[in-house]
């Protein structure tokens, strides 16, 4: 069964340093994608950045970039310049074939951020 | 354009009572998912629905069930309520089973006393 480890219950950054979300995960499939969501205390979940399995090269999307090592099986997510607002949960997600023919996504635990001043 | 609405945003029953929650997906978006999320047990996928038609559903029991309508929106159905199913429920929309990006909504948080 397909699943997703992140070994960080929680982390601390200093403000405007840079951190890394640790994520690995587990698949027979050759074809999958990975991604990873932001959950504010608000509670909902904000989409940041996406890599797919034959992609060539690693996914950034502004501050947020995403480190695949597709032998290793990990997508550590990498956020550059921490900023206050960054305090929150982070999800490692997978889309993987369900038991039908189509596919699911599903997540990770989780790993809590605090940015400090 | 609108995002995924769920309705409604809190709400409290007792042990025992069904409850009903309610998703609208964004626009064209025909597919709409569901997860069950609680502090002990992370994320976990409970259905998903596309074209009015249950695709994949994650291992929860009968009680829950859900459905979707013409229109993609999507209703999600706990009976006999537990104290357990106390959780954040999301839902999320995708345009079709085989996009990438799940947009969620706010989520509708379950208190069962």
């Amino acid at each position: 069964a397909q699943k997703i480890t992140q070994t960080q219950p929680g982390m601390f950054v200093q403000e405007k340093e840079a951190v890394t979300l640790d994520c690995t995960y587990d698949t027979s499939d050759p074809s999958y994608g990975l991604f990873w969501y932001k959950q504010p205390s608000s509670g909902e979940m904000i989409f940041l950045i996406y890599q797919g399995s034959y992609d060539q090269q690693n996914a950034t999307e502004g501050r947020y970039s995403l480190n695949f090592q597709k032998a290793r099986k990990s997508a550590n997510l990498v956020i550059s310049a921490s900023q206050l607002g960054d305090s929150a949960m982070y999800f490692c997600a997978m889309r993987e074939s369900g038991e039908t023919s189509y596919d699911k996504v599903i997540f990770g635990p989780g790993t809590s951020l605090s940015v400090i001043p | 354009k609108a995002g995924v609405t769920q309705t409604p945003r809190y709400l409290i029953k007792t042990r025992g009572q069904q409850v009903t929650l309610s998703c609208s997906p964004i626009s064209g978006h025909r597919s709409v998912s569901w997860y069950q999320q609680t502090p002990g047990q992370g994320l976990q996928f409970l259905f998903e629905y596309f074209s009015e038609t249950q695709r994949n559903k994650g291992n929860f029991p009968g009680r829950f069930s859900g459905r979707q309508f013409s229109n993609s929106r999507s209703e999600m159905n706990v009976s006999t309520l537990e104290l357990g199913d106390s959780a954040l429920y999301l839902c999320a929309s995708r345009r079709n089973s085989g996009a990438n990006v799940l947009t969620f909504g706010a989520g509708s948080r379950l208190t069962v006393l």
